[in-house]
Protein backbone atom coordinates (compact mmCIF):
# COMPACT_ATOMS: atom_id res chain seq x y z
CA UNK A 1 0.00 0.00 0.00
CA UNK A 2 1.42 3.61 -0.94
CA UNK A 3 -1.12 5.71 0.49
CA UNK A 4 -0.70 7.76 3.59
CA UNK A 5 -0.95 5.28 6.59
CA UNK A 6 -1.27 7.03 10.66
CA UNK A 7 -0.65 4.97 13.32
CA UNK A 8 -2.36 4.59 16.24
CA UNK A 9 -5.98 4.66 14.37
CA UNK A 10 -7.63 4.90 17.80
CA UNK A 11 -6.31 6.26 21.01
CA UNK A 12 -8.15 6.12 24.56
CA UNK A 13 -6.13 8.09 27.23
CA UNK A 14 -6.98 9.60 30.69
CA UNK A 15 -6.89 13.60 31.28
CA UNK A 16 -2.99 14.65 31.47
CA UNK A 17 -1.58 11.87 29.93
CA UNK A 18 0.76 12.22 26.77
CA UNK A 19 -0.12 10.94 23.10
CA UNK A 20 1.94 10.29 20.38
CA UNK A 21 0.67 10.10 16.44
CA UNK A 22 2.44 9.08 13.78
CA UNK A 23 2.19 9.59 10.13
CA UNK A 24 3.66 8.19 7.02
CA UNK A 25 3.69 9.80 3.84
CA UNK A 26 3.30 8.92 0.14
CA UNK A 27 7.13 8.33 -0.33
CA UNK A 28 8.71 11.62 -2.42
CA UNK A 29 5.84 13.93 -1.15
CA UNK A 30 8.13 16.71 0.70
CA UNK A 31 4.68 18.61 1.88
CA UNK A 32 3.16 17.00 4.96
CA UNK A 33 0.05 18.35 6.60
CA UNK A 34 -2.20 18.11 10.05
CA UNK A 35 -5.16 18.60 10.57
CA UNK A 36 -7.85 17.84 13.19
CA UNK A 37 -11.36 16.67 12.83
CA UNK A 38 -14.48 17.14 15.43
CA UNK A 39 -17.67 15.96 15.15
CA UNK A 40 -19.84 17.80 12.60
CA UNK A 41 -17.14 19.99 10.88
CA UNK A 42 -14.39 20.00 8.36
CA UNK A 43 -10.92 19.15 9.07
CA UNK A 44 -9.17 22.30 10.44
CA UNK A 45 -5.34 23.04 9.59
CA UNK A 46 -2.73 22.03 12.73
CA UNK A 47 0.60 22.27 10.90
CA UNK A 48 3.02 21.67 8.17
CA UNK A 49 6.14 20.81 7.12
CA UNK A 50 8.33 21.28 3.67
CA UNK A 51 10.35 18.42 4.08
CA UNK A 52 11.40 18.75 7.35
CA UNK A 53 11.30 21.75 8.14
CA UNK A 54 7.59 23.08 9.86
CA UNK A 55 6.32 26.14 8.21
CA UNK A 56 3.38 27.27 9.82
CA UNK A 57 1.87 26.32 12.79
CA UNK A 58 -2.11 27.16 13.46
CA UNK A 59 -2.67 29.23 16.64
CA UNK A 60 -5.11 25.84 17.30
CA UNK A 61 -2.07 24.42 17.93
CA UNK A 62 -1.53 25.25 21.87
CA UNK A 63 1.49 25.36 23.20
CA UNK A 64 0.61 21.68 24.44
CA UNK A 65 0.90 20.53 21.19
CA UNK A 66 4.31 19.74 19.19
CA UNK A 67 5.07 17.97 15.68
CA UNK A 68 8.06 17.16 13.80
CA UNK A 69 9.13 15.42 10.55
CA UNK A 70 12.99 14.96 11.66
CA UNK A 71 14.03 13.24 8.56
CA UNK A 72 11.47 14.66 6.01
CA UNK A 73 9.77 11.75 6.43
CA UNK A 74 7.41 10.32 8.60
CA UNK A 75 6.26 12.83 11.12
CA UNK A 76 4.83 12.42 14.63
CA UNK A 77 2.34 14.97 16.62
CA UNK A 78 2.51 14.50 20.73
CA UNK A 79 -0.06 16.07 22.56
CA UNK A 80 1.24 16.87 26.14
CA UNK A 81 -0.95 16.79 29.01
CA UNK A 82 -4.16 16.14 26.58
CA UNK A 83 -7.32 17.52 28.01
CA UNK A 84 -11.21 16.19 26.82
CA UNK A 85 -11.36 19.06 24.53
CA UNK A 86 -8.36 17.30 22.40
CA UNK A 87 -10.75 14.59 21.80
CA UNK A 88 -11.08 14.79 17.92
CA UNK A 89 -9.94 12.84 14.91
CA UNK A 90 -6.22 13.91 13.97
CA UNK A 91 -5.56 13.75 10.04
CA UNK A 92 -2.48 13.73 7.93
CA UNK A 93 -2.28 14.52 4.84
CA UNK A 94 1.00 14.54 2.45
CA UNK A 95 1.57 16.25 -1.35
CA UNK A 96 4.34 16.79 -3.83
CA UNK A 97 5.43 20.11 -4.66
CA UNK A 98 5.33 21.41 -8.11
CA UNK A 99 5.61 24.42 -9.90
CA UNK A 100 1.50 25.08 -10.76
CA UNK A 101 1.04 24.71 -6.76
CA UNK A 102 -2.07 23.22 -7.51
CA UNK A 103 -1.49 19.85 -5.82
CA UNK A 104 -3.40 17.32 -4.33
CA UNK A 105 -3.72 16.59 -0.75
CA UNK A 106 -3.91 12.93 -0.15
CA UNK A 107 -5.38 11.81 3.75
CA UNK A 108 -4.76 9.04 5.63
CA UNK A 109 -6.68 6.90 7.68
CA UNK A 110 -6.89 8.98 10.56
CA UNK A 111 -6.25 8.60 14.37
CA UNK A 112 -9.32 9.25 16.66
CA UNK A 113 -8.09 10.40 19.90
CA UNK A 114 -10.59 10.17 22.95
CA UNK A 115 -9.76 11.97 26.09
CA UNK A 116 -11.53 10.83 29.29
CA UNK B 1 -10.77 35.54 6.68
CA UNK B 2 -10.60 32.84 3.96
CA UNK B 3 -14.04 30.59 4.14
CA UNK B 4 -15.74 27.81 2.36
CA UNK B 5 -19.64 27.18 2.92
CA UNK B 6 -21.38 24.40 1.80
CA UNK B 7 -24.76 23.44 1.36
CA UNK B 8 -27.18 22.07 2.21
CA UNK B 9 -25.88 20.57 5.26
CA UNK B 10 -27.73 17.30 5.10
CA UNK B 11 -29.67 15.69 3.13
CA UNK B 12 -31.90 11.91 2.45
CA UNK B 13 -32.71 10.88 -0.70
CA UNK B 14 -33.70 7.52 -2.23
CA UNK B 15 -31.48 5.29 -4.67
CA UNK B 16 -31.88 6.57 -7.81
CA UNK B 17 -32.40 9.96 -7.10
CA UNK B 18 -29.96 12.68 -8.24
CA UNK B 19 -28.18 15.48 -5.92
CA UNK B 20 -26.18 18.77 -5.95
CA UNK B 21 -24.27 19.96 -3.43
CA UNK B 22 -23.29 23.30 -2.88
CA UNK B 23 -19.96 24.89 -2.18
CA UNK B 24 -19.15 28.44 -2.19
CA UNK B 25 -15.86 30.12 -1.58
CA UNK B 26 -14.35 33.44 -0.14
CA UNK B 27 -10.49 32.50 -0.85
CA UNK B 28 -7.54 35.27 -1.51
CA UNK B 29 -5.09 34.08 -4.48
CA UNK B 30 -7.56 31.63 -5.78
CA UNK B 31 -6.52 28.94 -7.63
CA UNK B 32 -7.96 25.40 -7.43
CA UNK B 33 -11.12 23.59 -5.22
CA UNK B 34 -11.03 20.47 -4.37
CA UNK B 35 -14.00 17.63 -3.32
CA UNK B 36 -13.59 14.87 -1.23
CA UNK B 37 -15.82 12.15 0.22
CA UNK B 38 -15.52 11.22 3.77
CA UNK B 39 -17.07 7.90 4.84
CA UNK B 40 -16.30 6.54 8.21
CA UNK B 41 -12.44 7.71 7.69
CA UNK B 42 -10.02 9.50 6.08
CA UNK B 43 -11.50 12.39 3.24
CA UNK B 44 -10.81 10.26 -0.40
CA UNK B 45 -9.89 12.50 -3.45
CA UNK B 46 -12.81 13.59 -5.68
CA UNK B 47 -12.08 16.03 -8.41
CA UNK B 48 -10.15 19.30 -8.48
CA UNK B 49 -11.25 22.14 -10.53
CA UNK B 50 -9.60 25.34 -11.44
CA UNK B 51 -11.21 26.64 -14.42
CA UNK B 52 -14.16 28.01 -14.78
CA UNK B 53 -17.08 26.19 -16.81
CA UNK B 54 -14.99 23.00 -17.61
CA UNK B 55 -16.96 19.51 -15.71
CA UNK B 56 -14.83 17.59 -14.05
CA UNK B 57 -16.94 13.94 -14.33
CA UNK B 58 -15.93 10.60 -12.81
CA UNK B 59 -19.00 7.95 -13.30
CA UNK B 60 -22.19 9.09 -11.88
CA UNK B 61 -20.14 11.93 -10.11
CA UNK B 62 -19.58 15.37 -11.59
CA UNK B 63 -18.40 18.86 -10.78
CA UNK B 64 -18.21 22.26 -12.24
CA UNK B 65 -16.57 25.42 -10.95
CA UNK B 66 -18.13 29.23 -11.41
CA UNK B 67 -15.14 31.58 -10.73
CA UNK B 68 -17.10 34.93 -11.59
CA UNK B 69 -19.69 33.48 -8.33
CA UNK B 70 -17.12 32.06 -6.37
CA UNK B 71 -18.85 28.66 -6.18
CA UNK B 72 -18.84 24.98 -7.24
CA UNK B 73 -21.54 22.25 -7.41
CA UNK B 74 -21.20 18.63 -7.13
CA UNK B 75 -23.43 16.08 -8.51
CA UNK B 76 -24.49 12.64 -8.18
CA UNK B 77 -26.78 11.01 -10.29
CA UNK B 78 -28.53 7.74 -9.97
CA UNK B 79 -27.24 7.85 -6.37
CA UNK B 80 -26.49 4.64 -4.09
CA UNK B 81 -26.65 3.40 -0.72
CA UNK B 82 -22.86 3.16 -1.17
CA UNK B 83 -22.99 7.16 -2.41
CA UNK B 84 -23.98 7.63 1.59
CA UNK B 85 -20.99 9.75 2.96
CA UNK B 86 -19.96 13.85 4.04
CA UNK B 87 -18.67 15.29 1.20
CA UNK B 88 -16.19 17.45 1.74
CA UNK B 89 -15.36 20.88 -0.34
CA UNK B 90 -11.94 22.58 -0.09
CA UNK B 91 -10.04 25.29 -1.10
CA UNK B 92 -5.91 25.70 -1.08
CA UNK B 93 -4.59 28.95 0.64
CA UNK B 94 -1.30 29.19 -1.90
CA UNK B 95 0.81 31.37 -0.04
CA UNK B 96 0.43 29.42 2.78
CA UNK B 97 1.93 25.95 1.95
CA UNK B 98 -1.63 25.31 0.33
CA UNK B 99 -3.06 24.22 3.59
CA UNK B 100 -6.69 23.58 2.77
CA UNK B 101 -9.49 25.70 4.19
CA UNK B 102 -12.36 23.20 4.23
CA UNK B 103 -16.54 23.45 4.49
CA UNK B 104 -18.06 21.49 7.24
CA UNK B 105 -19.97 19.18 4.60
CA UNK B 106 -22.73 17.69 3.52
CA UNK B 107 -23.93 14.61 5.25
CA UNK B 108 -25.69 12.56 1.93
CA UNK B 109 -27.69 9.65 2.98
CA UNK B 110 -28.78 7.74 0.31
CA UNK B 111 -31.91 5.46 1.46
CA UNK B 112 -33.05 2.04 -0.17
Amino acid sequence: DTGVSQDPRHKITKRGQNVTFRCDPISEHNRLYWYRQTLGQGPEFLTYFQNEAQLEKSRLLSDRFSAERPKGSFSTLEIQRTEQGDSAMYLCASSPTTLRGQETQYFGPGTRLLVL
Amino acid sequence: EDKVVQSPLSLVVHEGDTVTLNCSYEVTNFRSLLWYKQEKKAPTFLFMLTSSGIEKKSGRLSSILDKKELFSILNITATQTGDSAIYLCAVPRPYYGNKLVFGAGTILRVKS
